[in-house]
């Protein structure tokens, strides 16, 4: 089945420690999203690609870094995390605006 | 500054009965509007969307209204089933880009 997998699905690091949580997908989407979502709020934006074209958040912080090494895998580098950091972090796919987005399991970190 | 909200965090249906969730919008660029289900531990799936053009849209069960004059939109959910029980979230996007705004969610609970 095509579908978008995200690793690890839990993820602990201690604070300080870089963090990489990676997104591969067999939809052959050209759009691929990373957003942050914390405890009873909206998932938000962090970076989208669009093919390797990579559009970051204005609001996203320099910590938060990411890339696009071919269509299929995405990955989220959180250089130094803080115990703000501490989110469920997801991985979305899209072909196009009124397709949809399709999202992963998403991979929930803990920061010690 | 939040550009979508679901104002009820909860709301308990019994089964059989029609659930309608909320959902506000402030940003009048905004053009396509989905709504997503999710699960524990999963995440988001999309269910149903709708475009500004349109008023309503239908989809077995689920029926999506749009009120553009009152930035507004609704999903109804009819007859309601225990595995509806779900955190529901309203999301838009303008006609300039692919990125979406999520609201907070909503959780519904269809009890027996």
């Amino acid at each position: 089945d095509a579908m978008v997998i995200q690793n690890p699905r839990y993820q602990v690091t201690q604070f300080g420690k870089p963090v990489t949580l990676s997104c591969s997908q067999t939809l052959n989407h050209n759009v691929m999203y990373w957003y942050q979502q914390k405890s009873s709020q909206a998932p938000k934006l962090l970076f989208h690609y669009y093919d390797k074209d990579f559009n970051n958040e204005a609001d996203t912080p320099d910590n938060f870094q990411s890339r696009r090494p071919n269509t299929s895998f995405c990955f989220l580098d959180i250089r130094s995390p803080g115990l703000g950091d501490a989110a469920m972090y997801l991985c979305a796919t899209s072909r196009g605006r009124e397709s949809g987005q399709f999202f992963g399991p998403g991979t929930r970190l803990t920061v010690l | 500054d939040q550009q979508v909200k679901q104002n009820s965090p909860s709301l308990s249906v019994q089964e059989g009965r029609i659930s309608i969730l909320n959902c506000d919008y402030t940003n009048s660029m905004f053009d396509y509007f989905l709504w997503y289900k999710k699960y524990p531990a999963e995440g988001p799936t999309f269910l149903i969307s709708i475009s500004s053009i349109k008023d309503k849209n239908e989809d077995g069960r689920f029926t999506v209204f749009l009120n553009k004059s009152a930035k507004h939109l609704s999903l109804h959910i009819v007859p309601s089933q225990p595995g509806d029980s779900a955190v529901y979230f309203c999301a838009a996007s303008d006609y300039n880009t692919d990125k979406l705004i999520f609201g907070t969610g909503t959780r519904l609970q269809v009890f027996p």
